[in-house]
């Protein structure tokens, strides 16, 4: 049984540059979400995709910007970065938008 | 903002059961409660779900109040290998169906 795979797994970027973050969904999802998670705290969702479509989006802003693929796989690019976009990233795969998600293991970006 | 209201840490005895608490008194009726854990920052790991009814599985019990503001999630025997960070989530069944996490109670299972 494939998982979802994150890839980089880790990764030092500096202030004011972009990076991109990349998914690999579990075989068969259709809809992928992005979580934030800081030090200490619970996972914050970024966006969602369904069918390549995003249709939900929390409390970030437009710097933050994904795309889903037709093999479902998806990224999570950001732009602009800021020292307080330093998190764990994580990526979550769904069998369709109602079913429960099966997370990743995460990218942690650290911002210098 | 989170949903979710839940202690900060708890610790229990290897072989014991594991009782967990979480508030979400401004619960709505189409949401359901959700658990999973997040054993030292690898991804969030699924354990159980329910909407009204009480949940069992091979992981845990889910024990939801009659008025659904309050859920208990029990693991049976905890093991060592149980202690992490537990999350108690709500999630819509309409919409972006996305999950909205607390900041979860740490578990610390002790030999």
């Amino acid at each position: 049984e494939t998982g979802v795979t994150q890839s980089p797994t880790h990764l030092i970027k500096t202030r004011g540059q972009q990076v991109t973050l990349r998914c690999s969904s579990q075989s068969g999802h259709n809809t992928v979400s992005w979580y934030q998670q800081a030090l200490g705290q619970g996972p914050q969702f970024i966006f969602q995709y369904y069918r390549e479509e995003e249709n939900g989006r929390g409390n970030f802003p437009p710097r933050f910007s994904g795309l889903q693929f037709p093999n479902y796989s998806s990224e999570l690019n950001v732009n602009a970065l800021e020292l307080d976009d330093s998190a764990l990233y994580l990526c979550a795969s769904s069998f369709d938008i109602s079913y429960g998600y099966t997370f990743g293991s995460g990218t942690r970006l650290t911002v210098v | 903002d989170a949903k979710t209201t839940q202690p900060p840490s708890m610790d229990c005895a290897e072989g014991r059961a594991a009782n967990l608490p979480c508030n979400h008194s401004t619960i709505s009726g189409n949401e359901y409660v959700y658990w999973y854990r997040q054993i030292h920052s690898q991804g969030p790991q699924y354990i159980i779900h329910g909407l009204k009814n009480n949940e069992t599985n091979e992981m845990a019990s889910l024990i939801i109040t009659e008025d659904r503001k309050s859920s208990t999630l029990i693991l049976p025997h905890a093991t060592l290998r149980d202690t992490a960070v537990y999350y108690c989530i709500v999630r819509a069944t309409s919409g972006t169906y996305k999950y909205i996490f607390g900041t979860g109670t740490r578990l610390k299972v002790l030999a």
